[in-house]
Protein backbone atom coordinates (compact mmCIF):
# COMPACT_ATOMS: atom_id res chain seq x y z
CA UNK A 1 0.00 0.00 0.00
CA UNK A 2 1.13 3.50 -0.95
CA UNK A 3 1.73 5.84 2.17
CA UNK A 4 1.19 9.26 2.44
CA UNK A 5 3.47 11.62 4.79
CA UNK A 6 2.92 15.73 5.07
CA UNK A 7 5.23 17.98 6.70
CA UNK A 8 4.91 19.98 8.64
CA UNK A 9 2.23 19.18 10.77
CA UNK A 10 1.26 22.40 11.70
CA UNK A 11 2.21 25.93 10.52
CA UNK A 12 1.66 29.35 12.14
CA UNK A 13 1.64 31.81 9.63
CA UNK A 14 0.81 35.46 9.11
CA UNK A 15 -1.46 37.34 6.75
CA UNK A 16 0.40 37.63 3.80
CA UNK A 17 3.32 35.06 4.22
CA UNK A 18 3.85 32.75 2.31
CA UNK A 19 3.21 29.53 2.76
CA UNK A 20 4.55 26.02 1.37
CA UNK A 21 3.53 22.52 2.80
CA UNK A 22 5.03 18.92 1.54
CA UNK A 23 3.63 16.00 1.06
CA UNK A 24 5.97 12.32 0.31
CA UNK A 25 4.68 8.80 -1.22
CA UNK A 26 6.17 6.05 0.03
CA UNK A 27 6.78 5.13 -3.81
CA UNK A 28 6.53 6.93 -7.18
CA UNK A 29 3.13 7.67 -7.82
CA UNK A 30 3.65 9.99 -11.04
CA UNK A 31 1.74 13.02 -10.93
CA UNK A 32 -1.44 11.44 -9.55
CA UNK A 33 -1.98 13.26 -6.46
CA UNK A 34 -4.90 16.23 -5.32
CA UNK A 35 -4.44 18.83 -2.52
CA UNK A 36 -7.64 19.73 -0.51
CA UNK A 37 -8.23 22.04 1.80
CA UNK A 38 -10.61 21.72 4.74
CA UNK A 39 -12.14 24.14 7.47
CA UNK A 40 -13.71 23.33 10.20
CA UNK A 41 -17.21 21.87 10.23
CA UNK A 42 -17.00 21.91 6.61
CA UNK A 43 -16.17 19.02 3.83
CA UNK A 44 -13.07 19.00 2.18
CA UNK A 45 -12.35 21.41 -0.81
CA UNK A 46 -11.10 20.24 -3.92
CA UNK A 47 -7.97 22.92 -4.65
CA UNK A 48 -5.17 21.37 -6.76
CA UNK A 49 -5.42 17.66 -9.36
CA UNK A 50 -2.84 15.85 -11.14
CA UNK A 51 -0.41 17.50 -8.63
CA UNK A 52 0.02 21.04 -10.27
CA UNK A 53 -3.13 21.96 -12.07
CA UNK A 54 -5.65 24.01 -10.62
CA UNK A 55 -9.26 23.42 -9.52
CA UNK A 56 -11.72 25.76 -11.28
CA UNK A 57 -13.12 28.44 -9.19
CA UNK A 58 -9.37 28.13 -6.83
CA UNK A 59 -7.43 31.29 -6.19
CA UNK A 60 -4.16 31.65 -7.97
CA UNK A 61 -2.03 32.20 -5.33
CA UNK A 62 -2.68 28.25 -4.64
CA UNK A 63 -0.20 26.21 -6.65
CA UNK A 64 1.16 22.80 -6.51
CA UNK A 65 4.14 21.06 -7.95
CA UNK A 66 6.18 17.71 -8.26
CA UNK A 67 6.14 14.55 -8.99
CA UNK A 68 7.36 11.13 -8.18
CA UNK A 69 7.53 10.89 -4.85
CA UNK A 70 7.44 14.61 -3.43
CA UNK A 71 5.57 17.29 -3.99
CA UNK A 72 4.60 20.68 -2.63
CA UNK A 73 1.78 22.94 -2.39
CA UNK A 74 2.13 26.91 -2.09
CA UNK A 75 0.22 29.69 -0.54
CA UNK A 76 1.72 32.49 -2.18
CA UNK A 77 -0.02 35.19 -0.06
CA UNK A 78 -1.61 33.76 2.43
CA UNK A 79 -4.94 35.32 3.67
CA UNK A 80 -7.44 35.13 6.45
CA UNK A 81 -9.71 32.82 4.72
CA UNK A 82 -6.82 30.40 3.79
CA UNK A 83 -6.48 29.39 7.60
CA UNK A 84 -7.68 25.59 7.26
CA UNK A 85 -6.31 22.03 7.24
CA UNK A 86 -4.77 21.01 3.81
CA UNK A 87 -4.71 17.08 2.91
CA UNK A 88 -2.79 15.92 0.20
CA UNK A 89 -4.02 12.40 -1.65
CA UNK A 90 -2.91 9.82 -3.96
CA UNK A 91 -5.31 9.98 -7.09
CA UNK A 92 -5.25 6.19 -7.32
CA UNK A 93 -5.29 4.47 -4.43
CA UNK A 94 -7.12 7.50 -2.59
CA UNK A 95 -4.99 7.18 0.40
CA UNK A 96 -5.08 10.97 2.13
CA UNK A 97 -1.85 12.29 3.82
CA UNK A 98 -2.47 13.17 7.80
CA UNK A 99 -3.00 16.64 7.02
CA UNK A 100 -1.10 20.07 7.67
CA UNK A 101 -3.05 22.50 10.20
CA UNK A 102 -2.52 26.17 9.00
CA UNK A 103 -3.35 28.27 12.03
CA UNK A 104 -2.63 32.27 12.89
CA UNK A 105 0.68 33.19 14.28
CA UNK B 1 -25.09 21.99 -9.85
CA UNK B 2 -23.91 18.94 -8.53
CA UNK B 3 -25.24 18.23 -5.07
CA UNK B 4 -24.57 15.21 -2.36
CA UNK B 5 -26.17 14.25 1.10
CA UNK B 6 -25.71 11.76 2.96
CA UNK B 7 -28.06 10.09 5.46
CA UNK B 8 -28.37 7.11 8.07
CA UNK B 9 -28.70 6.23 11.19
CA UNK B 10 -26.64 8.81 13.95
CA UNK B 11 -25.71 6.47 16.55
CA UNK B 12 -25.23 2.60 16.24
CA UNK B 13 -24.34 0.03 19.01
CA UNK B 14 -21.45 -1.92 18.71
CA UNK B 15 -21.29 -4.84 16.86
CA UNK B 16 -24.32 -4.03 14.52
CA UNK B 17 -24.22 -2.66 10.73
CA UNK B 18 -24.51 0.25 9.52
CA UNK B 19 -26.15 1.60 6.41
CA UNK B 20 -25.50 4.83 5.02
CA UNK B 21 -27.22 6.47 1.53
CA UNK B 22 -25.87 8.89 -0.64
CA UNK B 23 -28.61 10.60 -2.31
CA UNK B 24 -27.28 13.14 -5.32
CA UNK B 25 -28.29 15.09 -7.86
CA UNK B 26 -26.77 16.52 -11.20
CA UNK B 27 -25.31 14.00 -12.60
CA UNK B 28 -26.12 10.15 -13.57
CA UNK B 29 -24.12 6.99 -12.42
CA UNK B 30 -24.90 5.26 -15.71
CA UNK B 31 -22.48 8.01 -17.33
CA UNK B 32 -19.35 6.93 -18.28
CA UNK B 33 -16.48 7.83 -16.28
CA UNK B 34 -18.63 8.90 -13.34
CA UNK B 35 -17.70 7.78 -9.82
CA UNK B 36 -18.93 8.12 -6.02
CA UNK B 37 -16.65 7.29 -3.36
CA UNK B 38 -17.03 7.12 0.80
CA UNK B 39 -14.72 8.46 2.90
CA UNK B 40 -14.74 9.35 6.41
CA UNK B 41 -13.23 11.27 9.38
CA UNK B 42 -13.43 10.56 12.98
CA UNK B 43 -13.71 13.20 15.32
CA UNK B 44 -10.25 15.69 14.96
CA UNK B 45 -8.30 13.20 12.89
CA UNK B 46 -7.52 12.56 9.22
CA UNK B 47 -9.38 11.93 6.51
CA UNK B 48 -9.93 8.15 5.25
CA UNK B 49 -11.15 6.91 2.04
CA UNK B 50 -13.75 3.79 2.08
CA UNK B 51 -15.06 2.86 -0.60
CA UNK B 52 -15.81 3.56 -4.54
CA UNK B 53 -18.43 2.46 -7.05
CA UNK B 54 -18.29 3.56 -11.08
CA UNK B 55 -20.96 3.47 -13.13
CA UNK B 56 -20.02 -0.04 -14.74
CA UNK B 57 -20.51 -1.24 -11.37
CA UNK B 58 -16.87 -1.68 -10.66
CA UNK B 59 -16.33 -1.06 -7.22
CA UNK B 60 -12.99 -0.39 -5.02
CA UNK B 61 -12.56 -1.07 -1.61
CA UNK B 62 -10.02 0.43 1.43
CA UNK B 63 -7.44 -2.52 1.52
CA UNK B 64 -7.89 -2.31 5.73
CA UNK B 65 -11.42 -2.46 5.97
CA UNK B 66 -12.14 -4.58 2.86
CA UNK B 67 -13.66 -7.20 4.40
CA UNK B 68 -16.43 -4.99 6.64
CA UNK B 69 -17.76 -2.63 3.91
CA UNK B 70 -20.55 -3.11 1.07
CA UNK B 71 -20.66 -0.29 -1.92
CA UNK B 72 -23.93 -0.73 -4.42
CA UNK B 73 -25.69 2.02 -6.28
CA UNK B 74 -29.57 2.51 -7.48
CA UNK B 75 -29.04 4.40 -10.70
CA UNK B 76 -32.57 4.74 -10.91
CA UNK B 77 -33.17 6.65 -7.17
CA UNK B 78 -29.72 8.55 -8.23
CA UNK B 79 -28.45 6.76 -5.05
CA UNK B 80 -25.06 5.17 -3.38
CA UNK B 81 -25.42 2.90 -0.05
CA UNK B 82 -22.55 1.94 2.01
CA UNK B 83 -22.81 -0.90 4.48
CA UNK B 84 -20.31 -1.79 7.19
CA UNK B 85 -20.78 -4.59 9.29
CA UNK B 86 -19.15 -4.89 12.93
CA UNK B 87 -18.97 -1.60 14.18
CA UNK B 88 -16.72 -0.54 16.77
CA UNK B 89 -16.55 2.89 18.48
CA UNK B 90 -13.12 3.16 16.92
CA UNK B 91 -15.64 3.70 13.92
CA UNK B 92 -17.24 6.76 15.06
CA UNK B 93 -16.93 9.36 12.63
CA UNK B 94 -18.32 11.91 10.06
CA UNK B 95 -18.71 9.97 7.10
CA UNK B 96 -18.56 11.53 3.42
CA UNK B 97 -20.00 10.85 -0.14
CA UNK B 98 -18.72 12.88 -2.85
CA UNK B 99 -18.23 12.31 -6.94
CA UNK B 100 -15.80 11.37 -9.14
CA UNK B 101 -15.36 11.77 -12.69
CA UNK B 102 -12.88 9.96 -14.96
CA UNK B 103 -9.80 10.11 -13.26
CA UNK B 104 -10.11 13.32 -11.37
CA UNK B 105 -10.17 13.34 -7.69
CA UNK B 106 -13.36 13.85 -5.27
CA UNK B 107 -14.55 17.37 -7.04
CA UNK B 108 -17.84 17.62 -4.98
CA UNK B 109 -18.74 16.55 -1.81
CA UNK B 110 -21.53 16.07 1.02
CA UNK B 111 -22.23 17.85 3.82
CA UNK B 112 -21.13 14.73 5.78
CA UNK B 113 -23.16 12.68 8.88
CA UNK B 114 -21.76 12.21 12.21
CA UNK B 115 -22.12 8.39 13.01
CA UNK B 116 -21.48 7.90 17.00
CA UNK B 117 -20.44 4.16 17.88
CA UNK B 118 -21.80 3.57 21.04
CA UNK B 119 -23.47 1.39 23.76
Amino acid sequence: DIQMTQSPSSVSASVGDRVTITCRASQGISSWLAWYQQKPGKAPKLLIYAASSLQSGVPSRFSGSGSGTDFTLTISSLQPEDFATYYCQQANSFTFGPGTKVDIK
Amino acid sequence: QITLKESGPTLVKPTQTLTLTCTFSGFSLSTSGVGVGWIRQPPGKALEWLALIYWNDDKRYSPSLKSRLTITKDTSKNQVVLTMTNMDPVDTATYYCAHRLGVMPFDYWGQGTLVTVSS
